[in-house]
């Protein structure tokens, strides 16, 4: 089981709140990342971050935030939620490359978001 | 259009017997090819990887397999019991960025029954 953390798991708000979602590893991984993902959908990597200070947009457009001040903590920021937020949020993490030159991406058990 | 594509999309089988998932995917160029277990409500688990030398990979029960030259990958499940019951999501790694881009497939949703 891998040491990757993700708080709350399920959340319920309603329209125009701040949320955070939490990630924490304790494995001393270098990079991180978050995708959201629909039921019966593929992983759409929304941010990730090679280390502290460094934070990229992913692939899919997200109007949601992260910060990496801690090697170990990325946490993901909606400013105001809105219905259209409504998914899953998984967070991950990676670090010695393996053989064959890409690290193993290790993942949290996802947050459950539902935007009423 | 997705590069990573699975087939059955889902797949009901009884404990005991065995199951062949596929993965087509027109990713490149490839560096590797992972097969995750994703239970329900939780993160994905990875299962097995391969590289482009390699054509065959078992863990316990698991067996995947890899032609990288028609692009294809299955992953075998031998035996299977209720606890198999997830989804299983083929991702693909390229190896034209850095970061080592992750292409995942929207997974085939296996159900066992006892």
């Amino acid at each position: 089981e891998a040491d990757i953390y993700q708080t709350p798991r399920y959340l319920v708000i309603g329209t125009g709140k701040k949320i955070t979602l939490e990630c924490s590893q304790t494995m001393g991984h270098d990079k991180m990342y978050w995708y959201q993902q629909d039921p019966g959908m593929e992983l759409h990597l929304i941010h990730y971050s090679y280390g502290v200070n460094s934070t990229e947009k992913g692939d899919l457009s997200s109007e949601s935030t992260v910060s990496r001040i801690r090697t170990e903590h990325f946490p993901l920021t909606l400013e105001s939620a809105r219905p259209s937020h409504t998914s899953q949020y998984l967070c991950a993490s990676s670090g010695t490359a393996e053989r064959g030159g890409r690290d193993t991406q290790y993942f949290g058990p996802g947050t459950r978001l539902t935007v009423l | 259009k997705n590069q990573v594509e699975q087939s059955p999309q889902s797949l009901i089988i009884l404990e005991g017997k065995n199951c062949t998932l596929q993965c087509n995917y027109t990713v490149s160029p490839f560096s590797n090819l992972r097969w995750y277990k994703q239970d329900t409500g939780r993160g994905p688990v990875s299962l097995t990887i391969m590289t482009f030398s390699e054509n065959t990979k078992s863990n316990g029960r698991y067996t995947a397999t890899l032609d990288a030259d028609t692009k294809q990958s299955s992953l075998h499940i031998t035996a299977s019991q209720l606890s198999d019951s997830a989804s299983y999501i083929c991702v693909v790694s390229d190896r034209g960025s850095t970061l080592g881009r992750l292409y995942f497939g929207r997974g085939t949703q296996l159900t066992v029954w006892p």
